[in-house]
Parts: C-alpha cells; sequence; structure tokens
C-alpha cells in the first residue's frame, strides 16, 4: 500500500460526458501527478500540480484539466469525452523535485461507450 | 519520447538473479534513473534510483556504468510475484519537474 487512494476504481461514461476523477496524496507529499495508461502502452504524462499550482503539462488537449486543493488531494477533469478516452487513470505523490520516488494509486479505469 | 532502451521481454528462473539492462546514451549530468515495475492491472511501483553511484535497497540493486550511458537493476533472488512489466526511466535537467516518461519497459517473466 502506497497510502495514495483513488477514486472510482472503475466508472463507464457515455461520449460527450464529463468525468471527475479523485486522488489522495500520501501524507506529506505536496505534488500530485497524473497519467493515462492506455491497453498495452505505458503510462502517460498528463500533468503535475505543485502546492496547487500546474507545473507542467503534456501533450494532452484542454478538455483535460486538473486542480489541486490545499489539502493536496487533486481532482482530474475530462471534458467532451472521447471512445479513446478508455484508459486506467494513475496518480502519483511524491515531495516533489528530482531526487524523489512517486508513489502510484492503483488507478480509476475509465471506459467510454 | 522515452530516452531509455529496453528489451521487449525476459525470461528469469525462479530463485536466480534476473539482470534487466537499459540504455540511455542521451542521459545528462543532472539526470537520475529511476526503475518502476508494474504488475497487471495496478499502479506502477517504485523500485529504486540512482544518479551516478550504485545503488541498493531491499527490493533490487542498481548498477550505473562509469559513463552513465545504461545501466542495470538486479533482482538478486527472482520469485514468481516479480513478474511484472518494468519501466526504466531517465528524469531530470534544469526543465523539467520530476514528470516521468515512460516507455514500453521490459515484461520479465520468472518461471518456476
Amino acid at each position: 500500500e502506497t497510502g495514495v487512494t483513488q477514486s472510482p476504481t472503475h466508472l463507464i461514461k457515455t461520449r460527450g460526458q464529463q468525468v471527475t476523477l479523485r486522488c489522495s496524496s500520501q501524507s506529506g507529499h505536496n505534488t500530485v501527478s497524473w497519467y493515462q495508461q492506455a491497453l498495452g502502452q505505458g503510462p502517460q504524462f498528463i500533468f503535475q500540480y505543485y502546492r496547487e499550482e500546474e507545473n507542467g503539462r503534456g501533450n494532452f488537449p484542454p478538455r483535460f484539466s486538473g486542480l489541486q486543493f490545499p489539502n493536496y488531494s487533486s481532482e482530474l477533469n475530462v471534458n467532451a469525452l472521447e471512445l479513446d478516452d478508455s484508459a486506467l487513470y494513475l496518480c502519483a505523490s511524491s515531495l516533489g523535485g528530482l531526487n524523489t520516488e512517486a508513489f502510484f494509486g492503483q488507478g480509476t479505469r475509465l471506459t467510454v461507450v | 519520447d522515452a530516452k531509455t532502451t529496453q528489451p521487449t521481454s525476459m525470461d528469469c528462473a525462479e530463485g536466480r538473479a534476473a539482470n534487466l539492462p537499459c540504455n540511455h546514451s542521451t542521459i545528462s549530468g543532472n539526470e537520475y534513473v529511476y526503475w518502476y515495475r508494474q504488475i497487471h492491472s495496478q499502479g506502477p511501483q517504485y523500485i529504486i534510483h540512482g544518479l551516478k553511484n550504485n545503488e541498493t535497497n531491499e527490493m533490487a540493486s542498481l548498477i550505473i556504468t562509469e559513463d552513465r550511458k545504461s545501466s542495470t537493476l538486479i533482482l538478486p533472488h527472482a520469485t514468481l510475484r516479480d513478474t511484472a512489466v518494468y519501466y526504466c526511466i531517465v528524469t531530470g535537467g534544469s526543465s523539467n519537474t520530476g514528470k516521468l516518461i515512460f516507455g514500453q519497459g521490459t515484461t520479465l517473466q520468472v518461471k518456476p
């Protein structure tokens, strides 16, 4: 157990809908990163939040957005869902910086139909 | 794109050492080498990381060559539960926030 919890564990949505995924970071960690993992692929970096501010973004469209709260928990929001958004969404928390390990949650499996 | 190259798959006998290689020939001086693994349908698990010195923890050892262009992750006594996809990741540098760029990884199959 890493202390990083994600909810929900599974979700089914219809194309065009919006979805919010949640992540509680490990105690003491101020940095949360989100990743998308399509079936058979490695995780792809979406964005990172550090002390409530976006601190880096991968190659994802603006309909992927996020928030980080004062307690360092985080949300990932995806608008106008597309079939290709079906994936495992992973949250990772860390202390930030380059010489620290990230701890991942178990992920949210999103299916868009 | 990932900055590392790993073999697609490897087999290892249970109880033997598993040696997983990784090439990172374009690594720069302030970039770290990280290893994570992912067991089917679970989130990635941190294993170990290093800058230039060899590192060891309770899970594994990391051997980094002197020129830092390659490294090897060693699982000293592989068990069936070590069957997973192993990712070697280079991260760091002045413009990096610690984000992890995953490649395809090495699928390690530990066999009885």
